[in-house]
C-alpha cells in the first residue's frame, strides 16, 4: 500500500551493528506497529503505537527499540543485531474511528539480514 | 493460548479450480476473524472481515466462512486465476484494550495454467 512506505526495502547488516528501519504513512492514522515475518510463522508484533506519546512492546520486543517521531513516522531499532533477527519487518497503520474495525493496513516490508 | 492454526501449509491448484483454505483459532474473547492476500515482496491486504455473528463474507471470487461455535473459517476460491498465487494469512482480534491481532501462518497457493 503506497500509503505506508518503509525505508530501506532490503538491508544486509553484520553482527552487532546498530540499524534503524523507518516507516512513513500518510493515511493520518494515531495508531502504528511494527511486525517480523519469519519463514511459516505467523507476523509477530514487536512494538505498537496508539499515539505520538504512547509506545507499547508487543510479544518479541526484546533486543527492539522504537521511536515515534511523528504521527506519521515511527522508526524501529535494532540496537545490536544478531544472526536471528534475520526476518522480514512490516510496519502498519490503523484507525480505530473508521469504518473499518480498526483494519491494519501494512507496508510493503524490509528485508533485513544479519550475517 | 491464543492461536490460530492454517491448513494446509502449501497448494497447488490449476487455473480456473477452485479451492478451500482452513483456519482454526483458539483465540478468546473473539472479536472478529479476517483474512489477508500476501503477494510475494509485499504487505498483507485485507480480503474479508467478519465478526461473530456472520456467518460468510464475499470479495469477489474469494469467499469466507465463519462457524464461532467450532472456532473454524474457510476461505474459499472459486475459479482461480494466476494472480491468486500468494500467501493467504487468517488473523483473529482478540476482544480486549488494543484489538491485538493473532495471525496464522498461512497457506502458500500457487495456480498453475
Amino acid at each position: 500500500d503506497a500509503d505506508v512506505t518503509q525505508t530501506p526495502r532490503n538491508r544486509i547488516t553484520k553482527t552487532g551493528k546498530r540499524i534503524m528501519l523507518e516507516c512513513s504513512q500518510t493515511k493520518g492514522h494515531d495508531r502504528m506497529y511494527w511486525y517480523r515475518q519469519d519463514p511459516g510463522l505467523g507476523l509477530r508484533l514487536i512494538y505498537y503505537s496508539f499515539d505520538v506519546k504512547d509506545i507499547n512492546k508487543g510479544e518479541i520486543s526484546d533486543g527492539y527499540s522504537v521511536s515515534r517521531q511523528a504521527q506519521a513516522k515511527f522508526s524501529l531499532s535494532l540496537e545490536s543485531a544478531i544472526p536471528n533477527q534475520t526476518a522480514l519487518y512490516f510496519c502498519a497503520t490503523s484507525d480505530p474511528s473508521g469504518t473499518g474495525s480498526d483494519e491494519q493496513y501494512f507496508g510493503p516490508g524490509t528485508r533485513l539480514t544479519v550475517t | 493460548k491464543n492461536q490460530v492454526e492454517q491448513s494446509p501449509q502449501s497448494l497447488i491448484i490449476l487455473e480456473g479450480k477452485n479451492c478451500t483454505l482452513q483456519c482454526n483459532y483458539t483465540v478468546s474473547p473473539f472479536s472478529n476473524l479476517r483474512w489477508y492476500k500476501q503477494d510475494t515482496g509485499r504487505g498483507p491486504v485485507s480480503l474479508t472481515i467478519m465478526t461473530f455473528s456472520e456467518n460468510t463474507k464475499s470479495n469477489g471470487r474469494y469467499t469466507a466462512t465463519l462457524d464461532a461455535d467450532t472456532k473454524q473459517s474457510s476461505l474459499h476460491i472459486t475459479a482461480s486465476q494466476l494472480s491468486d498465487s500468494a500467501s493467504y494469512i487468517c488473523v483473529v482480534t482478540i476482544k480486549a484494550a488494543g484489538n491485538k491481532l493473532t495471525f496464522g501462518g498461512g497457506t502458500r497457493v500457487l495456480v498453475k495454467p
